[in-house]
């Protein structure tokens, strides 16, 4: 069964630096890898998907680079402010298995002015 | 003008009852889910409907029983609540798949479940 694995629980970075999240997955079959933020007391909030033929994706100061050679994606925000501390999951989206959305456990990102 | 909304939001109760939380979504999507979010924030899929047409189903004891009245709609009913079922519920929903959308989730603001 497919499983994804984000390789740290919290990250603290000072403002104006680049984080950069990492998103591990196994056994993967044709799926999509997306990224969510959530806030506490929230729910999940879509940023960005990016598609197994997809090498890079960008939206504004955000990154996402997609290795399905090491079967890893890579997260970044440049020029992070403190509004962007959140917890952030990736997902994998299993196509052929009616949509289904498998979670990695996230990771809390905190940035100090 | 919330787009996925969930009610209630928290809900608190005794071992043994049976509750039902409330989803409904004014986006005009065909597919809705039902998800489960740990205490360790570890978030997992339980249950997917897709025009009031049950399409996933995990290994989800008998006593939770998602019901679709119509596509706008996916409430999730837990009879005999255990301790083990606290946690936050969240319902999602997803664009048809024609709109190029499928794979993009909109979320509920969750429902927080206690049990005593």
């Amino acid at each position: 069964s497919q499983k994804i694995e984000q390789n740290s629980e919290a990250l603290n970075i000072q403002e104006g630096k680049t984080a950069t999240l990492t998103c591990n997955y196994t056994n993967y079959s044709p799926a999509y890898l997306q990224w969510y933020r959530q806030d506490p007391g929230r729910g999940p909030v879509f940023l960005l998907l990016i598609r197994e033929n997809e090498k890079e994706k960008r939206k504004e100061r955000l990154k996402v680079t997609f290795d399905t050679t090491l079967k890893q994606s890579l997260f970044h925000i440049t020029a992070s402010q403190p509004a962007d501390s959140a917890t952030y999951l990736c997902a994998l989206f299993l196509y052929n298995q009616g949509g289904k959305l498998i979670f990695g456990q996230g990771t809390e990102l905190s940035v100090k002015p | 003008d919330t787009a996925v909304s969930q009610t209630p939001k928290y809900l608190v109760t005794q071992m043994g009852n049976d509750k039902s939380i409330k989803c409904e979504q004014n986006l005009g999507h065909d597919t809705m889910y039902w998800y489960k979010q740990d205490s360790k924030k570890f978030l997992k899929i339980m249950f997917s409907y897709n025009n009031k047409e049950l399409i996933i189903n995990e290994t989800v004891p008998n006593r939770f029983s998602p019901k679709s009245p119509d596509k706008a709609h996916l409430n999730l009913h837990i009879n005999s609540l255990e301790l083990g079922d606290s946690a936050v519920y969240f319902c999602a929903s997803s664009p048809p798949q024609l709109a190029g959308g499928l794979e993009t989730q909109y979320f509920g603001p969750g429902t927080r479940l206690l049990v005593l």
